[in-house]
């Protein structure tokens, strides 16, 4: 399995708090991506990450950001968390950025925004 | 229309049965394909990578047809074990992976 660390795995918090999530690989791979997975919509992209500071949106980016400082670390960050962004999150990485090299996905993080 | 679109099932098969999935894709510049499975609550993982000329790995063999945009997953003699939602994947350009929504599948004895 690819290296790839979620944390939390679970966090409940309130609305209108700030929540990070944390990515870390141990693949050294150049991209990384964060998606939500919800009932009838799927995996929708929010961010990604090209390099070490080198970001993207995706398509279901508003209220969230994100940082790389570190080419093993990418965080996301819900500057003040709503019911409407209580879902799963998963993070992937890739060699390459999907050209003919798939996305390996971290075990998740379950978000509550109650 | 989304970018990419799969059945959402369920498909209801008894073991030992052949089930076959598509999933079409709209942008015809698309690069690169690939089939996940994805079991409840756990995160997808890498079935396989769909070639142009097909490919194939045991029971499994997916197809790609550009002409009519889509990509196929064929399933040989079901067991119980592969009941799970399986999911495509597409590259429209370049850096994104699109994820259809998944098709769920259900082996019955």
């Amino acid at each position: 399995d690819a290296g790839i660390t979620q944390s939390p795995r679970h966090k409940v918090t309130e609305t209108g708090t700030p929540v990070t999530l944390r990515c870390h690989q141990t693949e050294n791979h150049r991209y990384m991506y964060w998606y939500r997975q919800d009932p009838g919509h799927g995996l929708r992209l929010i961010h990604y990450s090209y390099g070490v500071k080198d970001t993207d949106k995706g398509e279901v980016s508003d209220g969230y950001s994100v940082s790389r400082s570190k080419t093993e670390d990418f965080l996301l960050t819900l500057e003040s968390a709503t019911s409407s962004q209580t879902s799963v999150y998963f993070c992937a990485i890739s060699e390459s950025g999907g050209i003919n090299s798939p996305l390996h996905f971290g075990n998740g993080t379950r978000l509550t925004v109650t | 229309r989304k970018e990419v679109e799969q059945d959402p099932g369920p498909f209801n098969v008894p073991e030992g049965a052949t089930v076959a999935f598509n999933c079409t894709y709209s942008n015809s510049a698309s690069q690169s394909f690939f089939w996940y499975r994805q079991d409840c609550r756990k995160e997808p993982k890498l079935l396989m990578s769909v070639y142009s000329s097909g490919n194939e790995d045991g029971r499994f063999t997916a197809q790609l047809n550009r002409a009519s945009q889509y990509i196929s997953l064929l399933i040989r003699d079901s067991k119980l074990s592969d009941s799970a939602t399986y999911l495509c994947a597409v590259t429209p350009n370049t850096d994104k992976l699109i994820f259809g929504t998944g098709t769920r599948l259900q082996v019955f004895p």
